[in-house]
């Protein structure tokens, strides 16, 4: 079975710069979930879908962050304009359901803005 | 106080002998609980869940739930160089259903 996806591994943009991250999740689960990790922390959840729909983005800067899932699988993750403080790795968790069976995690796109 | 505790470390150990990393919480409605295991410049990989008071094992790890003292714990017996990693706490929050981090436990276990 293949794993979650995330695509590119990492990015190096100059601020203002826009940037999108993509994500596989794995086959049949319907809950889908953005992080994004600073170096020395837990992750921090940005939104969470449950098939196409946002159901807790309450953590998402929408001023410069959007996100989308069309047909409830595939999602992409954008920030424009970054700043450097947006420079972190961010993951994609995927799961079935989001009562606690435990997210795997794909392996992440370290973005770095300079 | 943070809804997810756990001590930064390091929490530094011989190899063989017994890791202990603790985790708190302050929901008092909270049923699901992780640890997960994330190598330097790696993801997070779930290595352990417990929902019931008590211990669960699985192979060298063991989980501990107390949770009228709302702690759980996570024990590495017999342990490894390969167990050096930063180990995560997370719980499932009793309403709304996110996982609620803590800031990791970075554990070196030394030949």
């Amino acid at each position: 079975e293949a794993g979650v996806v995330q695509s590119p591994r990492y990015k190096i943009i100059e601020k203002k710069q826009p940037v999108a991250f993509w994500c596989n999740p794995i086959s049949g689960h319907n809950t889908l979930y953005w992080y994004r990790q600073n170096l020395g922390q837990g992750p921090e959840l940005l939104i969470r879908y449950e098939n196409e729909e946002a159901v807790d983005d309450s953590q998402l800067p929408k001023d410069r962050f959007s996100a989308e899932r069309l047909k409830g699988v595939d999602s992409t993750l954008k920030i424009q304009p970054a700043e450097l403080g947006d420079s972190a790795v961010y993951l994609c968790a995927s799961s079935i359901g989001g009562t606690g069976s435990g997210y795997t995690f794909g392996s992440g796109t370290r973005l770095t803005v300079v | 106080q943070k809804e997810v505790e756990q001590n930064s470390g390091p929490l530094s150990v011989p190899e063989g002998a017994i890791a202990s990393l603790n985790c708190t919480y302050s929901d008092r409605g909270s049923q699901s609980f992780f640890w997960y295991r994330q190598y330097s410049g790696k993801s997070p990989e779930l290595i352990m869940s417990i929902y019931s008071n008590g211990d669960k094992e699985d192979g060298r790890f063991t989980a501990q739930l107390n949770k009228a003292s709302q702690y759980v714990s996570l024990l590495i017996r017999d342990s490894q160089p390969s167990d050096s990693a930063t180990y995560l706490c997370a719980v499932l929050a009793g309403n709304n259903r996110k996982l609620i981090w803590g800031l990791g436990t970075s554990l070196a276990v030394n030949p």
